[in-house]
């Protein structure tokens, strides 16, 4: 059975800090994503990795950063918290062919910046 | 700029009545075409795919979809839902080409009355 596991399933940080996001995948897929979710606005892109160290920018990558040191795993980083970064995050993975679309997603973090 | 577009933001449903849910997408080539699904506290799941053939396709729980490609449309479609259908559910969009663009719509909101 396929798996994308995410560090915390919630998470309360106050504005300042720095927050790091981990997610995990067994799946040996290439691409990692992340998503933040947000009541009527969907999912939308923060940062894709397509490869170890690669990254690309996605929808909305402003107040983040991230790292992919190794495949399995890519986090996403929170340089100074903001109470505008209060959300779900979501973590996924999917392999490198023209089923990209086809994405496995990890439980979410839903995160409170107080 | 691409887009997907749900019309519906919440529907509400008695059991055993028939569903369809729209979407619209907004991209001039060749796409591939996706439903997820996520039920009240579980992680995101890919409900059924359109990826090439036949226009209409089956996925899990009875669902199905149609691409009308001269309408730009992948509408969801289950003939009679059951309580645990209910979810959130979100259309997304490929082009086919393209490795870097995962385009959600910004979700519909399913409630079926027991």
């Amino acid at each position: 059975d396929v798996k994308v596991t995410q560090s915390s399933r919630y998470l309360v940080k106050r504005t300042g800090e720095k927050v790091f996001l981990e997610c995990v995948q067994d799946m040996d897929h290439e691409n990692m994503f992340w998503y933040r979710q947000d009541p009527g606005l969907g999912l939308r892109l923060i940062y894709f990795s397509y490869d170890v160290k690669m990254k690309e920018k996605g929808d909305i990558p402003e107040g983040y950063s991230v790292s992919r040191e190794k495949k399995e795993r890519f986090s996403l980083i929170l340089e100074s918290a903001s109470t505008n970064q209060t959300s779900m995050y979501l973590c996924a993975s999917s392999a490198p062919t023209v089923t990209l679309g086809e994405q496995y997603f990890g439980p979410g973090t839903r995160l409170t910046v107080t | 700029a691409q887009s997907v577009s749900q019309h519906n933001h919440h529907v509400i449903l008695s059991e055993a009545a028939s569903l369809e849910l729209g979407c619209n997408y907004s991209y001039g080539g060749t796409v591939n075409l996706f439903w997820y699904v996520q039920y009240p506290g579980q992680h995101l799941q890919l409900l059924l795919k359109y990826f090439s053939g036949d226009p209409l396709v089956k996925g899990i729980k009875g669902f199905e979809a149609e691409f009308i490609k001269s309408k730009f449309s992948f509408n969801l479609r289950k003939p009679s839902v059951q309580w645990s259908d209910t979810a959130e559910y979100f259309c997304a969009v490929t082009p086919y080409s393209s490795a870097s663009k995962i385009i959600f719509g910004s979700g519909t909101r399913l409630s079926i009355r027991p």
